[in-house]
C-alpha cells in the first residue's frame, strides 16, 4: 500500500460507454495528478490540481474530464473513449516543495473494446 | 520533443556487479532530477533524487551522478541484486516552473542470479 489508492485496478469498457477511475490519498498532499502510460512511451502528464484547483490540462482530449471535490480526492470521468486510450492511468500526489517527488498508485489498466 | 530520454529500454546485469542506468535531458531550466522504481502491476515510487547544485548523491546501494554541462544523469547500483529488476524512471523538474515533472520512457533493469 503506498498512500495513494486507486480503483478500479482493471478497467475495460466499450466506447459508447461512461466510466470513473478513482484516486485516493491521506498523505495530506496538496497536489494531484493523473498521468498516462503506454507502452514505450514516457508518462504522459494529462491534469494537475493544486489546493484542488486545476492549474494545468496538457491538451487533454476532452472526453477525458476530472474532477477533484477535495484535497484527498480526484476522478477521472471517461466518455467515448477509443480503443487507443487504452493504457495504464496512474494517478499521483505530493506536497509541493517536497524534495520526494510524487507518490503515485497502483494504477488503473484500462482496455477499451 | 522528448525533454528527458532513458535510450537503453532494457539492460541485464550479473548479480553483484554494477548497474549503470543513464538519462539524458535537453531542458537547461531542469533543476532537480529523480529515480523512480516500478515493479509490475504497481505504481513508480520515489528511489533517490539530486538537485544541480550537486553533482552525486548517495543513498546506500544507489548513487546518482550528475553531469550539468552534459546534461546527463546516471543511476549507479552497487552491488545489483535480483529484488533490484524493474523499470526504472528518470524524471526531472524545474522548480522555478510548473508542478510538474518530465518523465523518461523507463529502461527494465533484469539482475541475473
Amino acid at each position: 500500500e503506498t498512500g495513494v489508492t486507486q480503483t478500479p485496478r482493471h478497467l475495460v469498457m466499450g466506447m459508447t460507454n461512461k466510466k470513473s477511475l478513482k484516486c485516493e490519498q491521506h498523505l495530506g498532499h496538496n497536489a494531484m495528478y493523473w498521468y498516462k502510460q503506454s507502452a514505450k512511451k514516457p508518462l504522459e502528464l494529462m491534469f494537475v490540481y493544486s489546493l484542488e484547483e486545476r492549474v494545468e490540462n496538457n491538451s487533454v482530449p476532452s472526453r477525458f474530464s476530472p474532477e477533484c471535490p477535495n484535497s484527498s480526492h480526484l476522478f477521472l470521468h471517461l466518455h467515448t473513449l477509443q480503443p487507443e486510450d487504452s493504457a495504464l492511468y496512474l494517478c499521483a500526489s505530493s506536497l509541493t516543495g517536497s524534495d520526494y517527488g510524487y507518490t503515485f498508485g497502483s494504477g488503473t489498466r484500462l482496455t477499451v473494446v | 520533443d522528448q525533454q528527458v530520454k532513458q535510450n537503453s529500454p532494457s539492460l541485464s546485469v550479473q548479480e553483484g556487479r554494477i548497474s549503470i542506468l543513464n538519462c539524458d535531458y535537453t531542458n537547461s531550466m531542469f533543476d532537480y532530477f529523480l529515480w523512480y522504481k516500478k515493479y509490475p502491476a504497481e505504481g513508480p515510487t520515489f528511489l533517490i533524487s539530486i538537485s544541480s547544485i550537486k553533482d552525486k548523491n548517495e543513498d546506500g546501494r544507489f548513487t546518482v551522478f550528475l553531469n550539468k554541462s552534459a546534461k546527463h544523469l546516471s543511476l549507479h547500483i552497487v552491488p545489483s541484486q535480483p529484488g533490484d529488476s524493474a523499470v526504472y524512471f528518470c524524471a526531472a523538474y524545474g522548480t522555478s516552473g510548473t508542478y510538474k515533472y518530465i518523465f523518461g520512457t523507463g529502461t527494465r533493469l533484469k539482475v541475473l542470479a
